[in-house]
């Protein structure tokens, strides 16, 4: 079975321009999460999808993070325009129902300079 | 708000040295305590749930432990392989997979 696979691994933009992160969950999981770790901080939760509905998008800091899920596979998140306090590590994540462990993505390293 | 503080930061410890990781929580109601290991690079992956005071659940060297206000992973005689970022997780609300993170242990066992 895949694991949750993201893209890209890194990604280095400069402020003001737009990057889209892409996650692809285990085949099978309806629940799609997408959390954030900054430097020296916690992973913070961002949204959650059932399917391609936003459940829960009470983490995603401000207008500028815009986040899909079409058709209920695989989701992107666009930053737009990037700003430096975005930086960090993006993760993915999916399960197959509420209530189960989920299965994080090995992240995307963000670098806005 | 739901609360997550481990401790401590950082851990050395001597391969076959056994110790524990604490995690202490605050949260209205728990409905489920998540331990998770991250390698460098990776993502988290998960080790065990927690869901009751009481309640213990081993895999190998590790065994997770839950009281009404904390958590302890026990790594008995560690191993080198068992280096890595210990983190642990409550769910928040009443719904879904919300997790609130602690900062996590880094732990390194050495040879």
């Amino acid at each position: 079975e895949a694991g949750v696979t993201q893209f890209p691994s890194h990604s280095v933009i400069e402020k003001g321009q737009t990057v889209t992160l892409r996650c692809d969950p285990i085949s099978g999981h309806d629940n799609l999460y997408w959390y954030r770790r900054v430097m020296g901080k916690e992973i913070k939760f961002l949204l959650h999808f059932v399917k391609e509905s936003k459940q829960d998008e009470s983490g995603m800091p401000n207008n500028r993070f815009l986040a899909e899920r079409t058709g209920g596979t695989y989701s992107t998140l666009k930053v737009q325009p990037a700003e430096l306090e975005d930086s960090g590590v993006y993760f993915c994540a999916s399960s197959q129902d509420l209530n189960s462990p989920l299965h994080f993505g090995n992240g995307t390293r963000l670098t806005v300079t | 708000e739901d609360q997550v503080t481990q401790s401590p930061e950082a851990l050395r410890l001597q391969e076959g040295e056994s110790s524990s990781l604490n995690c202490s929580y605050t949260v209205s109601g728990l409905r489920g305590l998540f331990w998770y290991r991250q390698d460098p690079g990776k993502g988290p992956e998960f080790l065990f749930t927690l869901y009751s005071a009481g309640e213990e659940k081993e895999k190998e060297r590790l065994k997770a432990t839950l009281t009404k206000k904390e958590s302890f992973l026990h790594i008995t005689a560690p191993k080198p392989e068992d280096s890595a970022t210990y983190l642990c997780a409550v769910q928040e609300g009443e719904y879904g997979n919300k997790l609130v993170f602690g900062a996590g242990t880094i732990l390194r066992v050495k040879s």
